[in-house]
């Protein structure tokens, strides 16, 4: 168990809805990723936020944003979502002096 | 930009036999670099990680891995697998610290009695 929790494990939703990941890091971790996990693409980067703030941008696309909170965890918000947005999407955390912890995963299914 | 390239996609090995994945890096200053190993509906999980120091760094489960700057590699290596190492394994590159990590296309590894 890594101490990354990530919800929910599975979500199917149809073309143009849009939906929520959510993140709970480690705790202390002040740091957040997110990627996406494709059979195209691999793993990508989308996006980091450090304590809050947006800290590194990947190839996020417009249609997604994110944002941490003050309680440290994260959301990930995919809309108009389209087929080739299903994937795996992790979220990490770390702190300043350790690796990147990553959950389980969400799967998202976009039928 | 940072990259980083796994050149086998897949391979099969022997329960007992050696292991070696290749994994090469390109990157303007010193990297960062990890393996991490996913199984099957799991997440990533880190088997070892370079920053500096000592070249060849031990992991968890057996596992090594060699930072050779001259050949920009950091190969994993294991004596003799066992069934359970059957998995996904990716190598990955970052800058400072943790951001940002740039993932190789990932290795799966198929273990035969």
């Amino acid at each position: 168990d890594s101490g990354v929790t990530q919800t929910p494990k599975h979500l199917i939703t149809a073309t143009g809805q849009r939906v929520t990941l959510r993140c709970s890091p480690r705790s202390g971790d002040l740091s957040v990723y997110w990627y996406q996990q494709s059979l195209d693409q691999g793993l990508q980067f989308l996006i980091q936020y450090y304590n809050g703030e947006e800290r590194a941008k990947g190839n996020i696309l417009e249609r997604f944003s994110a944002q941490q909170f003050p309680d440290l965890h994260s959301e990930l918000n995919l809309s108009s979502l389209e087929l080739g947005d299903s994937a795996l999407y992790f979220c990490a955390s770390s702190s300043r002096d350790t690796e990147a912890f990553f959950g389980q995963g969400t799967r998202l299914t976009v039928v | 930009a940072q990259s980083v390239t796994q050149p086998d996609i897949h391979i099969t090995v022997s329960e007992g036999a050696s292991l070696e994945l290749r994994c090469n890096y390109s990157y303007g200053a010193t990297p960062y670099l990890f393996w991490y190993v996913q199984s099957p509906g799991q997440g990533l999980q880190l088997l070892l990680k370079y920053f500096s120091g000592d070249t060849l760094v031990q992991g968890i489960k057996g596992f090594e891995a060699e930072f050779k700057r001259s050949q920009s590699s950091f190969n994993l290596r294991k004596p003799s697998v066992h069934w359970s190492d059957a998995a996904e394994y990716f190598c990955a590159v970052g800058a400072w610290g943790n951001e940002k990590l740039t993932f190789g296309t990932g290795t799966r590894l198929t273990i035969i009695p």
